[in-house]
């Protein structure tokens, strides 16, 4: 069964710190790959994917991530955090529609 | 605001009860996805149907079932409900089959007494 693992359950940076979040999922076939954002008291929101090209994907608000297939990872970064960027992170990926599996989600705290 | 609603926002009821989840996918979107968030098990993916017709399916519980009318709003319901089930159930919708990506809903808080 495909699983999704994150490697921080909170993460506390300061403002303008720089962010790496880590994903890894198990599963050797071909998949997508998502990040999703839930910021206090709202819904998640999509703020990358990857389905297949060039493995550095860029997303919305700054972030990006980067596909490494030989470690089943798939990283998000940011090069400066904002107060704003206050939420929860949580990784998923699809195999092409049979399931679709998310991480434990990882809870970044900015601290002004 | 994804455009996809749901009702209600929030729901308290007994254990053995049987409660409906109503969903709203944006304007246009077929397919229509439910999920389970609770501390303990994290996010689950439990049910998707795609025009109408179930497509894949998830860790949903045989208690648990689902549809999508013609109309493609989608209902989740929960029946004999054990105070395990206590969580926030999430829709999501796409405009095709393929998960290439969901528009989320606010989600039903149901609290499980």
């Amino acid at each position: 069964a495909q699983s999704v693992s994150q490697h921080n359950h909170h993460v506390i940076l300061s403002e303008a710190a720089s962010l790496e979040l880590g994903c890894n999922y198990s599963y050797g076939g071909t998949v997508n790959l998502f990040w999703y954002v839930q910021y206090p008291g709202q819904h998640l929101q999509l703020l990358l994917k990857y389905f297949s090209g060039d493995p550095l994907v860029k997303g919305i608000k700054g972030f990006e991530a980067e596909f490494i297939k030989s470690k089943f990872s798939f990283n998000l970064r940011k090069p400066s955090v904002q107060w704003s960027d206050t939420a929860e992170y949580f990784c998923a990926v699809t195999n092409y529609g049979q399931n679709f599996v998310f991480g434990p989600g990882t809870r970044l705290s900015v601290l002004p | 605001d994804s455009g996809v609603t749901q009702t209600p926002k929030h729901l308290i009821t007994a254990t053995g009860q049987r409660v409906t989840l109503r969903c709203s996918p944006r304007s246009g979107d077929l397919s229509v996805y439910w999920y389970q968030q609770s501390l303990d098990q994290g996010l689950q993916f439990l049910i998707q149907y795609y025009n109408g017709e179930e497509r894949a399916k998830g860790n949903i519980l045989e208690r648990f079932s689902a549809q999508q009318f013609p109309d493609l709003h989608s209902e989740l319901n929960l029946s004999s409900l054990e105070l395990g089930d206590s969580a926030l159930y999430f829709c999501a919708s796409s405009p095709r089959l393929d998960w290439n990506e969901q528009f989320f809903g606010p989600g039903t808080r149901l609290t499980v007494l």
